[in-house]
This record gives structure tokens, C-alpha cells and sequence, in this order.
């Protein structure tokens, strides 16, 4: 039972270069979340999706783009990394009939 | 912007001793208030949650206490052991769909 994952687990990227985060669940839930932690900061909500096709801006969505192009993937995109938004990435899934979202282990980011 | 502010930022109890963390929040649109607990190199794990209309959840060591007048709600430990050193955060939701959460308390319980 996989969960959540997402992918990579670590990635350095120099500043103005661009990358995808993915995130795959098989728990066939509509809901869909990208989170960036910094410490003294908590989870901030990055973009989520309620359904396939269908994105929404969080808190921080300055600089990153999505897709859901398949309900059970949600990719997270930098277009040009800025020092500023290296953090720790979370994905989550939530059923729509449900209250608990379920975490993916994070992707760790630096932006040298 | 943050809705909703947690402290400590973070916490040293002796084992056996009770751990509380509080939480308190403004938008009065909030529907769901769920505590999730996180150890090093993991994603976040719902710990316990409650809904407004309700004064206290207890799940075995683990109580919730909400006080909607004053917008608040607290997070109990009961009988602290080593194993739950980890980072906590209270968090709030509206709408069905957005979570805010609490910037995080990191506890460490002393054996």
C-alpha cells in the first residue's frame, strides 16, 4: 500500500533553472495538496486540486504552477528556482467524503 | 497571514508528565480542527481532530479541548513518553477544502 509519494526525495537546483515535483496516490481520492514547510513557518498551502483538471491557488502560489491531468498525479512546477523557495515539499490527498488527508514523505529542495 | 497561531514553538516534559500545546484562531468560518503529529524525515500524520461543536475529544492519551467563544483549542498529552518526541501542529479548515496550519510546537520528552 504506497500511499502517497512523491518524487524525487532530494533535489539541489542552481538559481533560475526549472523542475516538476510529482505526486502519485492510489487511494483514488479527489483531493489534492501542494505544501511548503520552513521552519517557524508550518505547512503553507501551496496550489490543490479538487478534482481531475481543476487546480487552485493556496497561501504561497507565487512562482509555482500545477497539473492534474490525471486524478491520481499532481505535479508541482518551478519555472525559474529562486533561493527563496527552497523548503521541504509536501503532497497530500484527502477523499472528498473524508476528513484525514494522508502525507507524502516531502522532497527536500535547495536552490543554490 | 497567519490564521492560526500555535504555541510553544517548543516543549520539554519530563516522562510521564503532560505535554499542552495551544492553538488559537480567527476566521470563524473554520469547520474542522485537526492536530497532526510529524517525525523527523515524514510527512505529517492526523493525531487527533475535532469539530467545533464539541468541547473535548479524547483518544487514548490524546485530548482536544475547544473553547469556541474564545477561539481557541489545546492539545493534551497524557503520561508523555519518549517516543512522542515530534513535532506537532494544530491546524484549521474552511471551506471543505483549504487546511491552514499552525507554525509547529517541537516536543522532546525526557526519559
Amino acid at each position: 500500500n504506497a500511499g502517497v509519494t512523491q518524487t524525487p526525495k532530494f533535489r539541489v537546483l542552481k538559481t533560475g533553472q526549472s523542475m516538476t515535483l510529482l505526486c502519485a496516490q492510489d487511494m483514488n481520492h479527489e483531493y489534492m495538496y501542494w505544501y511548503r514547510q520552513d521552519p517557524g513557518m508550518g505547512l503553507r498551502l501551496i496550489h490543490y486540486s479538487v478534482g481531475e483538471g481543476t487546480t487552485a491557488k493556496g497561501e504561497v502560489p507565487d512562482g509555482y504552477n500545477v497539473s492534474r491531468l490525471k486524478k491520481q498525479n499532481f505535479l508541482l512546477g518551478l519555472e525559474s528556482a529562486a533561493p527563496s523557495q527552497t523548503s521541504v515539499y509536501f503532497c497530500a490527498s484527502r477523499s472528498a467524503g473524508n476528513t484525514e488527508a494522508f502525507f507524502g514523505q516531502g522532497t527536500r529542495l535547495t536552490v543554490v | 497571514q497567519q490564521q492560526v497561531k500555535q504555541s510553544p514553538q517548543s516543549l520539554i516534559v519530563q516522562k510521564g508528565g503532560i505535554s499542552i500545546i495551544n492553538c488559537a484562531y480567527e476566521n470563524t468560518a473554520f469547520d474542522y480542527f485537526p492536530w497532526y503529529q510529524q517525525f523527523p524525515g515524514k510527512g505529517p500524520a492526523l493525531l487527533i481532530a475535532i469539530r467545533p461543536d464539541v468541547s473535548e475529544k479524547k483518544e487514548g492519551r490524546f485530548t482536544i479541548s475547544f473553547n469556541k467563544s474564545a477561539k481557541q483549542f489545546s492539545l493534551h498529552i497524557m503520561d508523555s513518553q519518549p517516543g512522542d518526541s515530534a513535532t506537532y501542529f494544530c491546524a484549521a479548515r474552511t471551506g471543505g477544502f483549504k487546511t491552514i496550519f499552525g507554525a509547529g510546537t517541537r516536543l522532546f520528552v525526557k526519559a
